[in-house]
């Protein structure tokens, strides 16, 4: 079985650029996060979707950042304008039923925001 | 709201010498527990968990953690560590009270084997 898939492994932008991941869940994988590791910290949910909907997205900074799940498959995150404070990694995790707790993860993304 | 708390950031130990990692969690009605590594470089992988039934876990490579109610507690051991066991180590907690089954994770715990 193939493991959660996510690109580009690392990024280095500009602050005020513009920047995008990509995630592709474990097979048959309703349930696909997004969080955010910031060096030194645990990771953080950004963004957490049931097939194609939004179950919970209380944490993402609406205003540069932006996540989609169309066909309730691979999924995309956006930041847009990006800040300093942005560079992380973005972990992308799946899990074949919510609420039975099991996450797998993919290897992440580090972006660096100079 | 859930917290985890890993009251150590940083733990040297030499090779073969038994180790203990620390975690506790706000108390919560019901609760998942997970112990996470994270080896230099990669992702986190799923070392062991606790869903109900026997407070005693075991992961494949010798692991263990205790769930302990009473004090809210969810510490990971090994009686024999290994040079490949460096890597940090992430306690997790999902509260499936609420509406999403989000992992509130630690600050994490650096084991650093010595030979």
């Amino acid at each position: 079985e193939a493991g959660v898939a996510q690109s580009p492994r690392y990024k280095i932008i500009e602050k005020r650029q513009s920047v995008a991941f990509w995630c592709n869940p474990i097979s048959g994988h309703a349930t696909l996060y997004w969080y955010q590791q910031i060096l030194g910290q645990g990771p953080k949910l950004l963004i957490q979707f049931q097939n194609n909907g939004v179950v919970d997205d209380s944490q993402l900074p609406k205003d540069r950042f932006s996540a989609e799940r169309l066909k309730g498959v691979d999924s995309t995150l956006k930041i847009q304008p990006a800040k300093l404070e942005d560079s992380a990694v973005y972990l992308c995790a799946s899990s074949r039923i919510r609420g039975a707790g099991e996450q797998y993860f993919g290897p992440g993304t580090r972006l660096t925001v100079t | 709201a859930q917290s985890v708390t890993q009251l150590d950031s940083q733990v040297p130990v030499f090779e073969e010498a038994p180790v203990e990692l620390r975690c506790n969690y706000s108390s919560s009605v019901s609760v998942y527990l997970f112990w996470y590594v994270q080896y230099p470089n990669q992702g986190l992988q799923l070392l062991l968990k606790y869903l109900s039934g026997s407070t005693l876990v075991e992961s494949i490579n010798g692991f263990e953690a205790e769930f302990n109610k009473s004090q809210t507690s969810f510490h990971l051991r090994k009686p024999s560590v290994h040079i490949s066991d460096t890597a940090e180590y992430f306690c997790a907690v999902s509260d499936f009270s609420y509406n999403t089954d989000k992992l509130i994770f630690g600050t994490g715990t650096r084991l650093q084997v010595f030979p």
